[in-house]
């Protein structure tokens, strides 16, 4: 069965200082990883995917099917970056019935 | 403005009382889908439907219903035989089932059973 892990709830970070939000994954085949993000009073929106290697918003997230791992991370963190965050798994071909983890709620102090 | 659309935001219900939120889209989308979302479980999928007049359960259907008689709406219904309804209730669409694109979702509509 496809599973999606967060570790930590909470995260609090200071502004300036990198950030890395924990995602791990459990899945036979070969996944597609999703990072979603709500801010607040806004809609859940897609932040990025391991399939288009972009960096959003100076966010980045490899995918490490040793340790089946897609880590988001930042190297300087804003206050604007306050958010919940979750990760998310699909089985091979696209975002159907997209998996999510319980998600991080990342803080960013002045 | 193009979008997914939620009625209503807010709803409080009696307990033995059935409900239906409302979701809209104008995307054209084919697929659209009903997560769940309480605090610290993240998000959980109830239904889907791939296309119009189809949909399937997902991890949490019991106690809810949903149609799907335009490829527009997809209405969901909490009924009162669902335990614990209260909760954040989110809608949302892709272009198509299998698509590697991007799943838009709706602001959400908060339930409270009183």
């Amino acid at each position: 069965a496809q599973r999606v892990t967060q570790p930590e709830k909470l995260l609090s970070v200071f502004k300036g200082a990198p950030v890395e939000l924990k995602c791990n994954y459990s899945y036979s085949g070969s996944p597609e990883l999703f990072w979603y993000v709500q801010y607040s009073r806004q809609r859940l929106q897609l932040l990025l995917r391991h399939i288009s290697r972009e960096s959003i918003k100076g966010f980045t997230a490899d995918l490490n099917k040793g340790e089946t791992s897609f880590h988001l991370k930042k190297p300087f963190a804003q206050e604007e970056d306050s958010a919940m965050y979750y990760c998310a798994l699909s089985s091979e071909g696209g975002s159907e019935k997209l998996v999510f983890g319980k998600g991080t709620k990342l803080t960013v102090n002045p | 403005d193009g979008g997914i659309t939620q009625s209503p935001k807010y709803l409080f219900r009696k307990e033995g009382q059935n409900v239906t939120l409302s979701c809209e889209q104008n995307l054209n989308h084919d697929a659209m889908y009903w997560y769940r979302q309480d605090p610290g479980q993240g998000l959980r999928l109830i239904y889907y439907s791939q296309i119009v007049n189809d949909f399937q359960k997902g991890d949490i259907a019991e106690g809810y219903s949903v149609s799907r008689e335009k490829k527009e709406s997809f209405p969901l219904t909490v009924t009162s035989a669902q335990k614990n309804p209260t909760a954040f209730y989110l809608c949302a669409s892709i272009v198509n089932w299998g698509s590697p694109g991007e799943l838009f979702f709706g602001e959400g509509s908060r339930l409270t059973v009183l």
